[in-house]
């Protein structure tokens, strides 16, 4: 079966300092990976995706990135955190495609930026 | 017109109710359609994935597409205190990777 690994479970970060958030897959290859964002009274909002090694899409410009190093990691990185980066950082994954729709989200991170 | 509404609630019913969760769209093209049920604090759990109009049911739950409306619904029986929770619906295409999600609606079962 799929797992979805997602670290920290809880973070404080203060402005200005850099942030990495780390996601990983076990039990399927290829998958289509997701990284979201969700704020109170503000759903879902996706921030990046990939379908493969290297290729990533970014959905909104900020001051956040994404990198895929290997087939069922993805990370979420930034520089330099601001006081609106704070909220619930979501990975989530797709059976790799399009025909498959399904995501299935990990746990979640929640950044707290003081 | 946003994309998919859905409305925030909070609703609040007492155990053994029938509940109805409901979403609509704007976007013809939409053809696979989710429920998400999210617990405070963790991640969403995929909980019925319908293709198309028609209905599918699960246990206590039942999804509802009606494409020519562009309107879906989930319906849970026998509603028990462990189904509170915030209940997502999300949408796609089919070819883009990317689902649409609804913002929510906060469900409280009082036993």
């Amino acid at each position: 079966s799929q797992t979805i690994h997602q670290w920290p479970a809880t973070l404080v970060q203060p402005v200005g300092s850099p942030l990495s958030l780390e996601c990983t897959v076990e039990g399927t290859s290829n998958p289509n990976l997701y990284w979201y964002r969700q704020a109170a009274g503000r759903g879902l909002q996706l921030l990046f995706y990939s379908v493969g090694i290297g290729q990533i899409s970014s959905e909104v410009p900020q001051n956040l990135s994404a990198s895929r190093p290997q087939d069922r990691q993805f990370i979420l990185s930034s520089k330099k955190l601001l006081l609106s980066d704070s909220g619930f950082y979501l990975c989530a994954w797709s059976r790799g495609g399009s025909s498959y729709n399904e995501q299935f989200f990990g746990p979640g991170t929640r950044l707290t930026v003081l | 017109q946003k994309e998919v509404e859905q409305d925030p609630g909070p609703l609040s019913v007492p155990e053994g109710a029938i509940v109805s969760l409901n979403c609509t769209y704007s976007n013809s093209a939409f053809q696979y359609f989710m429920w998400y049920r999210q617990y405070s604090r963790k991640g969403p759990e995929l909980l019925m994935y319908t293709y198309s109009s028609g209905n599918k049911e699960d246990g206590r739950f039942t999804a509802q597409v009606d494409k020519s409306s562009k309107y879906i619904s989930l319906f849970i029986r026998d509603s028990q205190p462990s189904d509170s929770a915030t209940y997502l619906c999300a949408m796609s295409g089919g070819s883009n990777y990317k689902l649409t999600f609804g913002k929510g609606t906060l469900l409280t079962v009082n036993p």
